[in-house]
């Protein structure tokens, strides 16, 4: 019953490789995110969607490509891993996007991506 | 640069003492928000103050806004070792939980 899940919880990999991180939220909410946090647990957001759209893209790399079947899903694939993918990262949702100002995120428990 | 700044980064307390923390930003909200993180684990939303509202309260917790200094504090009263975290102030400068920036952050350890 998690509200908002990813998986997997640890990944571990090398450099070049491809992989992917799934999210899936129960909350019946219209946007989903995805956020990296580094070392210093700086936490930065990388894209947002509302019903399958991409709303925001923050200057992510291209190797780094994000993709909403559903509303309920959110997956990120990234291709040829770099040393400095290495981080945490979580997926997130709100019920809705635009002129509310009282939206508030609900966090998936993250996944924490190492590339050797 | 990042739009929240959390200040001190750490804070050590013993348990039963009161806890504060600081957040400062750069540009104009519509809200502010509190997060907690617990080791290992995604961010937990715990208290949300529009940019009309001075003061928010919510258990043992005390939030305050002031848009004048740009700056926000999160007072926890009579604090208990499980709430040793990390805490993350968010700004919503244009609205709508898309535009949430967050700080660094303040780890915070209660001793018992």
């Amino acid at each position: 019953d998690t509200a908002v899940s990813q998986t997997p919880k640890y990944l571990v990999t090398q450099m070049g490789n491809d992989k992917s991180i799934k999210c899936e939220q129960n909350l019946g909410h219209d946007t989903m995110y995805w956020y990296k946090q580094d070392s210093k647990k700086f936490l930065k957001i990388m894209f947002s969607y509302n019903n399958k759209e991409l709303i925001i893209n923050e200057t992510v790399p291209n190797r780094f490509s994000p993709k909403s079947p559903d509303k309920a899903h959110l997956n990120l694939h990234i291709n040829s891993l770099e040393l400095g993918d290495s981080a945490v990262y979580f997926c997130a949702s709100s019920q809705g996007l635009g002129e509310a100002t009282n939206e508030k995120l609900f966090f998936g428990s993250g996944t924490q991506l190492s590339v050797l | 640069s990042q739009q929240g700044e959390e200040d001190p980064q750490a804070l050590s307390i013993q348990e039963g003492e009161n806890a504060t923390m600081n957040c400062s930003y750069k540009t104009s909200i519509n809200n502010l928000q509190w997060y907690r993180q617990n080791s290992g684990r995604g961010l937990v939303h715990l208290i949300l103050i529009r940019s009309n509202e001075r003061e928010k309260h919510s258990g043992r917790l005390r939030v305050t806004l002031d848009t004048s200094k740009k700056s926000s504090s999160l007072l926890i009263t009579a604090s208990r070792a499980a709430d040793t975290a990390s805490y993350f102030c968010a700004t919503d400068r244009t609205g709508g939980a898309q535009k949430l920036v967050f700080g660094q952050g303040t780890r915070l350890t209660i001793n018992p």
